[in-house]
């Protein structure tokens, strides 16, 4: 099992411009979480999908920020315009609908400048 | 709204020596409690979990200890081991629920 696979893995990216990340999560998982780890705030869920449904995105820090998930073996996460504040360690984890085995990707490092 | 606080920030612990995390929540529903560690450059993994059913629960170096009343929970790694050193995460939820609310975290350094 190749695991969840994000991409990109490093980022460098002026303020302003548009951010995409990408995530291909385990194959037969039915729920995909995106979140944002900082040294301040540690990790943060930003939005949860279940069956390729958006089923809570409350973490989602504004509407610069958008998730889709197209089908069941690919999610983005958008930030446009990026800002510096936004530097962080996006991660895209999937399980199958089980709170005991939701396995991470190994990150898309953000740097905006 | 942190409603999991994470302490400490970081650790150094002698090698063989015992490294202890400690965590609070605030939610009196949660009852499933994972603590996941994160090697650099890696996502975090599932490293043990307890629910309140029971105060201890062991796996090899690792035991939770969990008081129900205090609202706290905590990770002991006995004979700490240089390959332990790691960040590690609590986080906390309503089993079932899969959206984990997690600890700041805590960066632990082993050192020989």
């Amino acid at each position: 099992d190749a695991g969840v696979i994000q991409s990109p893995r490093h980022e460098v990216t002026e303020m302003g411009q548009e951010v995409t990340l990408r995530c291909k999560p385990i194959s037969g998982h039915n729920s995909l979480f995106w979140y944002r780890q900082t040294m301040m705030r540690g990790l943060e869920l930003l939005i949860y999908f279940n069956n390729n449904v958006p089923i809570d995105d409350s973490g989602m820090p504004e509407d610069r920020f958008s998730a889709k998930m197209p089908n069941a073996s690919f999610s983005t996460l958008k930030i446009q315009p990026s800002e510096p504040r936004d530097s962080a360690v996006y991660f895209c984890a999937s399980s199958f609908g089980q709170v005991d085995a939701i396995y991470f990707g190994e990150g898309s490092w953000l740097t905006v400048v | 709204q942190q409603q999991v606080k994470q302490s400490p920030q970081s650790l150094i612990v002698q090698k063989g020596g015992i490294s202890i995390i400690n965590c609070a929540y605030e939610n009196t529903a949660f009852d499933y409690f994972p603590w996941y560690q994160q090697f650099p450059g890696k996502g975090p993994a599932l490293l043990i979990a307890i629910r309140p059913d029971v105060s201890e629960k062991k796996e090899g170096r690792f035991t939770i200890s969990f008081n129900k009343s205090a609202k706290q929970f905590s990770l002991h790694i006995m004979d700490s081991q240089p390959g332990d050193s790691a960040t590690y995460f609590c986080a906390a939820t309503l089993f079932g629920n899969e959206k984990l609310t997690f600890g700041t975290g805590t960066r632990l350094t082993i050192i020989p």
